[in-house]
């Protein structure tokens, strides 16, 4: 079955840039989907189709989509980011998770 | 506005059986691809299982094919999944979710519910 890995936990100072990456077996020729989610609440779609950006998505808010790794990038990340962060793509039928990632704005 | 919202969840003993529902509103049910999907305390989210738009087209994940059964009712609109033959490890949120779809093709779950926790335990 098709697997997308991701950094359990990553680390950015408030104003700087967050990178979180995906990978998974030519990833690059899949659509991938990033998605937030904070403590107690439901996921939210941050990034759709590699790039693009859900109505109401702040700018700083981007992603992109080669070879194996699909990367969410977060610009000027702020204190109300800090989240866990789920990429997605299809595999054929079936629709798989990577195991997310853990944001922490310190 | 848009608004899934799940009921169905509960405490049930490993083997038991139980069903979920999510009600939809605010858009055109019969227009969309809808899925349940899952999140186990702690742990990230899985895909459960998606059922077109009218229903013949139906994917269910390994982890729980030949023991749930996803299902629709278009003029209820109304998503539901009948979950048998439960075990331990089905323990989780469960969330009910529309997807999103362009010209591209799939563009993402755009709405979800706020799930609903089922618990199985002896």
């Amino acid at each position: 079955s098709y697997e997308l890995t991701q950094p359990p936990s990553v680390s950015v100072s408030p104003g700087q840039t967050a990178s979180i990456t995906c990978s998974g077996d030519k990833l690059g020729h899949k659509y991938v989907c990033w998605y937030q989610q904070k403590p107690g609440q439901s996921p939210v779609l941050v990034i759709y189709q590699d790039n693009k950006r859900p109505s109401g998505i702040p700018e700083r808010y981007s992603g992109s989509n080669s070879g194996n790794t699909a990367t969410l990038t977060i610009s000027g990340t702020q204190a109300m980011d800090e989240a866990d962060y789920h990429c997605q793509a299809w595999d054929t039928t079936t629709v798989v998770f990577g195991g997310g990632t853990k944001l922490t704005v310190l | 506005q848009v608004q899934l919202v799940e009921s169905g969840g509960g405490l049930v003993k490993p083997g038991g059986s139980l069903r979920l529902s999510c009600a939809a509103s605010g858009f055109t049910f019969s227009d969309y691809y809808m899925s349940w999907f899952r999140q186990a305390p702690g742990k990230g989210l899985e895909w459960v299982s998606y059922i077109s738009s009218s229903g013949p087209t139906i994917y269910y994940a390994d982890s729980v094919k030949g023991r749930f059964t996803i299902s629709r009712d278009n003029a209820k609109k109304s998503l539901y999944l009948q979950m048998n033959s439960l075990r331990a490890e089905d323990t989780a949120v469960y969330y009910c979710a529309r997807w999103h779809y362009d010209s591209r093709g799939f563009a993402g779950i755009d709405y979800w519910g706020q799930g609903t926790l089922v618990t199985v335990s002896s």
